[in-house]
């Protein structure tokens, strides 16, 4: 019954190896969202799709990209990969709301490691 | 910029016992969510108060909104060794479709 599904669940890349992670959804949900985690921090926002309409967060490095060729997958492209990338990354969807935001459902997470 | 703030950031606790932890924001919701989070794995969502509610209750969970000092407490009753997990509040504050994670509070259970 997995709703949220990453794909790898861990990548080891080397440093400068373009590098994607995926992430697909069987929730139908509108919206969806890539964080960055490192370790003993909150998940930090990257970017988030609603619809096809890409928002992405001031401070988020150019070397980040996404992709989201249809309602149930998203990529997460990350050109030039450093050592500081280094995290875990997650997907998560949540419904469009009209008066606040509703509730995010996330995947399992994508851990990745920069050699 | 982080929008809420997790107090405490580790607690440590017997089970049986009850855990509370505090979250301060700094602007004003529309709504607040509270979120766990077990080892490498994804957040899990718990809970969900509106702005215009006080209090909220799920299961073993309760949670409390404070709007006027920009505060939310969640508490569990009667901790068990499987709690154990980082426990994350959320607010819509900074735009519309968008959470802004708080800090976190690391909670450890012991038998």
């Amino acid at each position: 019954d997995a709703m949220v599904i990453q794909n790898p669940r861990y990548q080891v890349t080397q440093f400068g190896k373009p590098v994607t992670l995926s992430c697909s959804q069987t929730l139908n949900h509108n919206v969806m969202y890539w964080y960055q985690q490192k370790s003993s921090q909150a998940p930090k926002l990257l970017f988030h799709y609603y619809d096809k309409d890409f928002n992405n967060e001031a401070d988020t490095p150019d070397n980040f990209q996404s992709r989201r060729p249809n309602t149930s997958f998203c990529f997460l492209d990350i050109r030039s990969p450093g050592l500081g990338d280094a995290a875990m990354y997650l997907c998560a969807t949540s419904r469009d709301g009209l008066a606040g935001t509703y509730e995010q459902y996330f995947g399992p997470g994508t851990r990745l490691t920069v050699t | 910029s982080q929008q809420g703030e997790e107090d405490p950031q580790a607690l440590s606790i017997q089970e049986g016992e009850n855990a509370t932890m505090n979250c301060s924001y700094k602007t004003s919701i529309n709504n607040l969510q509270w979120y766990r989070q077990n080892s490498g794995r994804g957040l899990v969502h718990l809970i969900l108060i509106r702005s215009n509610e006080r209090e909220k209750h799920s299961g073993r969970l309760r949670v409390t909104l404070d709007t006027s000092k920009k505060s939310s407490s969640l508490l569990i009753t009667a901790s068990r060794a499987a709690d154990t997990a980082s426990y994350f509040c959320a607010t819509d504050a900074q735009g519309f479709q968008k959470l802004v994670f708080g800090t976190g509070t690391r909670l450890l259970v012991s038998p």
